[in-house]
């Protein structure tokens, strides 16, 4: 089956650390990959997502690479501030369904950024 | 989160009552998703419907009905709820094309005592 491993955190950063958040999936085919970040209290936003083979993702400053060989797709920023304090929760669609229909989900990280 | 709506957004319920979640949409899209999250789990999928008038499992059904009797509005029943089912639930729906992904409601936080 699809499954999306993420490491759970809680991840604790002071402000302009650069930020990596690991994640890996097993999945039939090429799926989709999706970075969604959930802020307290709120439902779950879009980050950034690559849809293929060595596409890159990216905004508000985050980035996500789709390596096919490493089954990965590793989010990454620069310089994180406080505002980015949230939990960010990796997914996958298969391209081609394979079973039920929606994003199968990582577990989800806690980022915490300190002044 | 503009475009999925759901409602309520908390509630308490006594063990055994019923209750139904309620989501809309006004992107006019045809895929719809209740999920719950629970610390520690992530989103799981409960149910899901493709188009109106279809409706099929997710990964953790039991406890759950659903009822998409129109394209716009995707609801989620509890017909005897038990304290497992405290979680926040999540519709979504899927936006295919340009914008290809899914959007999310702000979500239901339900206890059940």
């Amino acid at each position: 089956g699809n499954s999306v491993t993420q490491m759970e955190g809680p991840v604790t950063l002071s402000e302009e650390a650069f930020l990596t958040i690991n994640c890996t999936y097993t999945a039939t085919g090429y799926p989709s990959l999706f970075w969604y970040v959930q802020y307290p209290g709120e439902g779950l936003q879009l980050l950034l997502k690559a849809t293929k083979a060595d596409d890159k993702g990216s905004n508000k400053g985050f980035e996500a690479t789709y390596r096919k060989e490493t089954t990965s797709f590793h989010l990454e920023k620069g310089s994180v501030q406080v505002s980015d304090s949230a939990v960010y929760f990796c997914a996958l669609i298969p391209r081609s369904g394979g079973g039920a229909d929606g994003l199968t989900f990582g577990k989800g990280t806690h980022l915490i950024i300190q002044p | 989160n503009a475009g999925v709506t759901q409602t309520p957004k908390f509630q308490v319920l006594k063990t055994g009552q019923s209750m139904t979640l309620q989501c809309a949409q006004d992107m006019n899209h045809n895929s719809m998703y209740w999920y719950r999250q629970d610390p520690g789990m992530g989103l799981r999928l409960i149910y899901y419907s493709a188009s109106e008038g279809t409706t099929d499992k997710g990964e953790v059904p039991n406890g759950y009905n659903v009822s998409r009797l129109n394209k716009r509005e995707f609801s989620l029943r509890l017909e005897s709820a038990a304290p497992s089912q405290t979680s926040v639930y999540f519709c979504a729906i899927k936006i295919t094309g340009v914008g290809y992904g899914y959007t999310f409601g702000s979500g239901t936080r339900l206890t059940v005592v």
